[in-house]
């Protein structure tokens, strides 16, 4: 059964801090990782991942993938109030299937 | 713009009273998705749409229906709403081409069955 698991499930930091969020996967065919925020509303694109060891960037964070290992993390720098959210991995694999997605892990940023 | 729109943004109704929520996009996507979101469960997909008149269950398919008559529109019906139906809804699209599936987020519906 295609699965994904992400860790923690929710995490507390301070202002300024870094944060890696974990994502790993067990699918049939894996074509692509994805990486989404929710904050209040609707989930909203951050990164998509096709290979190893490219590290994907924007602003303060970075994703990058290990095929070999079967998963991937989601790193944020220098932390903000406004990056408190529900991170989620989806993979995409198969062909056209639907996406797998992970439960989240929910960020709390406090001043 | 680009975008998902789901209609309406919050739903109370009762037991057994038929629903429909509409999802609506403008980007000519050919996959469309309803999600159902629950504390501690993720996202889980109950039905999802390959192109029109081509739909197929998800996760958690069983209290709702789905029609793809055209490719823009892809409504969640509920033909008679339970309880356990209470819960954040989320329709989403994308593009098949490529195998990317990139997919994009309409604001969400939060339905409460009473």
């Amino acid at each position: 059964e295609d699965k994904v698991v992400q860790s923690p499930l929710s995490l507390v930091v301070h202002e300024g801090d870094t944060v890696t969020l974990n994502c790993s996967y067990e699918v049939t065919n894996f074509r692509s990782l994805l990486w989404y925020k929710q904050e209040k509303k609707a989930p909203t694109f951050l990164f998509m991942l096709t290979s190893s060891g490219i590290e994907k960037k924007s602003g303060r964070l970075s994703s990058i993938l290990d095929k070999k290992e079967l998963f991937s993390i989601l790193n944020i720098t220098a932390t903000q109030t406004g990056d408190s959210a529900i991170y989620l991995c989806a993979v995409a694999h198969s062909g056209n299937t639907p996406l797998v997605f992970g439960k989240g892990t929910r960020l709390s940023v406090i001043a | 713009e680009a975008q998902v729109t789901q209609n309406p943004r919050y739903l109370i109704t009762v037991t057994g009273k038929k629903l429909t929520v509409t999802c609506s996009q403008n980007m000519n996507h050919e996959y469309m998705s309803w999600y159902r979101q629950d504390p501690g469960l993720g996202l889980r997909q109950i039905y999802y749409s390959m192109n029109v008149e081509v739909t197929d269950k998800g996760d958690v398919p069983e209290g709702y229906k789905v029609s793809r008559k055209e490719k823009r529109n892809f409504p969640l019906i509920l033909e008679s709403p339970s309880p356990n139906q209470t819960s954040l809804y989320f329709c989403a699209s994308s593009l098949l081409a490529g195998g990317k599936n990139i997919q994009y987020f309409g604001a969400g519906t939060r339905l409460s069955v009473l």
